[in-house]
């Protein structure tokens, strides 16, 4: 079954300090992955996505994230955190067997600390 | 412009109740859905919605009917409410299934739900 997880519940960083937010999948076919943030009381806001090609993929607000075949993961990147990137991240991964729907991690909350 | 809307915002009621939720999109989309989000923020799709034709819907109460009148609108009606229904609840549109997987949802304001 395809299926995707964010291991860590809360990530903690420090303002101006490098982020990541880590997501592996598995899945039976190619992967399409998709990166999402929600800041509080609002709804889903599309970050990112990895269809084919490059490995590494950019995205709005200045993230990236990269995608690992071998590792099966996905993790979302921020060279430098401001405290405004302080949401709840989402990535999920197409199900192709399923009617495409997406499956969607647990979420990560990232906190960046001034 | 709002890209995908839903009314109301905050909904609250007594168990029992049957209210409606409302989800407009105006970017052409084909395809639109409802989740669920619940107090862990954990997501799950409902339904799914392709040019007015039902083309996913998940194990969900009997309680719950979504409404497509057009492409644009995708309505959810929910009869009977429980307190276990209260949640927040995302509509969300996407491109047609041209490009199969591929298609980036993108999603309302959310409804806020509680069923006292």
């Amino acid at each position: 079954a395809q299926s995707v997880a964010q291991p860590e519940d809360q990530v903690n960083v420090a303002e101006g300090n490098p982020l990541t937010v880590k997501c592996t999948y598995s899945v039976s076919g190619n992967p399409y992955l998709f990166w999402y943030v929600q800041y509080p009381n609002r709804g889903l806001q599309f970050l990112l996505k990895y269809i084919t090609g490059d490995n590494l993929v950019k995205g709005s607000y200045g993230f990236e994230a990269e995608f690992n075949k071998s590792q099966t993961s996905f993790h979302l990147k921020k060279p430098s955190a401001l405290v405004s990137d302080s949401a709840l991240y989402f990535c999920a991964v197409r199900d192709i067997g399923s009617n495409y729907q997406l499956i969607w991690g647990a979420g990560t909350k990232l906190i960046i600390k001034p | 412009d709002t890209a995908v809307s839903q009314t109301p915002k905050y909904l609250v009621t007594q168990m029992g109740n049957d209210k409606s939720i409302k989800c407009e999109q105006n970017l052409g989309h084909d395809t639109m859905y409802w989740y669920k989000q619940d107090s862990k923020k954990f997501l799950k799709i409902m339904f799914s919605y392709n040019n007015k034709e039902l083309i996913i819907n998940e194990t969900v109460p009997n309680r719950f009917s979504p409404k497509s009148p057009d492409k644009a609108h995708l309505n959810l009606h929910i009869n009977s409410l429980e307190l276990g229904d209260s949640a927040v609840y995302f509509c969300a549109s996407s491109q047609g299934t041209s490009t199969f997987g591929q298609e980036t949802q993108y999603f309302g304001p959310g409804t806020r739900l509680l069923v006292l």
